[in-house]
């Protein structure tokens, strides 16, 4: 078990531009989620995949984000022309449901700063 | 999901048990309590879920009310590396787990 893996662990950015993060779940895991956290205030769900479909999304996702899972393995999240609003820690989580019961486990996160 | 309730902020005494309180008063039938924690600089770890029993594990024990309208995460034996945010969640199997603000835990030596 090696864990859920992000990369890269910080990014800085200029705002206009697009960056794009990508989140390694634990091997087994078939759900993977992705959520953003800012200062102070506890992780807001953005979306999430079982294997490879993308089941639910937040309304928090603008048109400017997109989330990927080929192959239902790794995932990529994009944010095209970053505003200085889309500051945040962008936390990747994976689980393997069993009936009921449901742990996340989480990555370190990708804190991106847009100036 | 049912909305939970709980103190912005709390401390102990290294040594002492930590008793974080969580209400979740409109809870249905289904839903199980969730804790998670949030060490500063790193995504928030799993600790421990029930649904009705009191559980425990190597890290905490959970104890819920028997009317389920609350529960109350116990760290025996706190440590200074237990300064973190606390997450209590309710949810139901097969839905996504939404976060409230937490309880931020002060360990003092």
């Amino acid at each position: 078990d090696t864990g859920v893996s992000q990369d890269p662990r910080h990014k800085i950015t200029k705002r206009g531009q697009n960056v794009t993060f990508r989140c390694d779940p634990i091997s087994e895991h078939n759900r993977l989620y992705w959520y953003r956290q800012t200062l102070g205030q506890g992780p807001e769900f953005l979306t999430y995949f079982q294997n490879e479909a993308q089941l639910e999304k937040s309304r928090l996702l603008s048109d400017r984000f997109s989330a990927e899972r080929p192959k239902g393995s790794f995932s990529t999240l994009e944010i095209q022309r970053t505003e200085q609003g889309d500051s945040a820690m962008y936390l990747c989580a994976s689980s393997f449901p069993q009936g009921a019961d449901e742990k996340l486990f989480f990555g370190s996160g990708t804190q991106l700063s847009v100036l | 999901d049912a909305k939970t309730t709980q103190p912005p902020s709390m401390d102990c005494a290294e040594g002492r048990a930590a008793n974080l309180p969580c209400n979740h008063s409109t809870i249905s039938g289904n839903e199980y309590v969730y804790w998670y924690r949030q060490i500063h600089s790193q995504g928030p770890q799993y600790i421990i879920h029930g649904l009705k029993n009191n559980e425990t594990n190597e890290m905490a024990s959970l104890i819920i009310t028997e009317d389920r309208k609350s529960s109350t995460l116990i760290l025996p034996h706190a440590t200074l590396r237990d300064t973190a945010v606390y997450y209590c969640i309710v949810r139901v199997g097969g839905f996504k787990t939404i976060f409230g603000a937490g309880t931020r835990l002060f360990v003092k030596a």
